[in-house]
């Protein structure tokens, strides 16, 4: 996306670990944060969203953290299982901007 | 609710021909998405729209159309299809809060349409 870097391209970890994927965003209007994962052949889907007015959210094995200051978000994912590989992706639409636009996206791989 | 749905699923074009993508949306959203996906999983946006009777251009909008003529529906157009379109499109929607609110919310996609153009 334009104003949102995602980090790394591709992750692979053991089963039963924990997977960090990284999205650094350049406007500061950025208010609204949210996760997508698509399966193989599947259209995209939420997962996970944040807003500006809160610093974590968690639902389950899933969260996601932002530092505004810095301008960064991040989806952590616990105890990985199979279904957990997919590709994830990350937007940051800045306030009252409709214009969506998503990260590079991240596949990651569950080894098991 | 049916959510989003596009039509077709598959298409294969001839190089020149033309085509239309037809998405359909049942949530009354007022934010509706065209998105490209090519292998090595990036979605780029190729066009949005934020009502009816309104259209924008995003990341990729060059050799495609559009239009809103409906809430409920957005088109994609390609007028002379290329080797270069064959992709797998994706629509979405979203809904923008009350009161023209502007607010971003979860986007719904559709199942996807896999274009293939020779």
């Amino acid at each position: 996306g334009e104003n949102v870097e995602q980090h790394p391209s591709t992750l692979s970890v053991q089963e039963g670990d924990s997977a960090v994927i990284k999205c650094t965003y350049s406007d500061s209007a950025s208010n609204y944060f949210p996760w997508y994962k698509q399966e193989l052949g599947k259209r995209p889907q939420l997962i996970i969203d944040i807003r500006s007015n809160v610093g974590e959210k968690k639902d389950q094995r899933i969260a996601v953290t932002l530092n505004k200051t810095a301008k960064h978000f991040s989806l952590h994912i616990t105890e990985t299982q199979p279904e957990d590989s997919a590709v994830y992706f990350c937007a940051a639409p800045p306030f009252g901007n409709e214009k969506l636009t998503f990260g590079t996206g991240t596949r990651l791989t569950i080894i098991p | 609710n049916a959510g989003v749905t596009q039509t077709p699923k598959f298409r294969v074009l001839k190089t020149g021909q033309s085509m239309t993508l037809l998405c359909a949306q049942d949530m009354n959203h007022e934010y509706m998405y065209w998105y490209r996906q090519d292998p090595g999983m990036g979605l780029r946006l190729i066009h949005y729209s934020v009502g009816e009777g309104t259209t924008a251009k995003g990341e990729v909008p060059d050799g495609y159309n559009v239009s809103r003529l409906k809430k409920q529906n957005f088109l994609l157009g390609l007028e002379s299809a290329a080797p270069s379109q064959t992709s797998v499109y994706f629509c979405a929607s979203s809904y923008s809060g009350r009161g023209g609110a502007k607010l971003n919310t979860e986007a719904f996609f559709g199942q996807g349409t896999r274009l293939t153009v020779v």
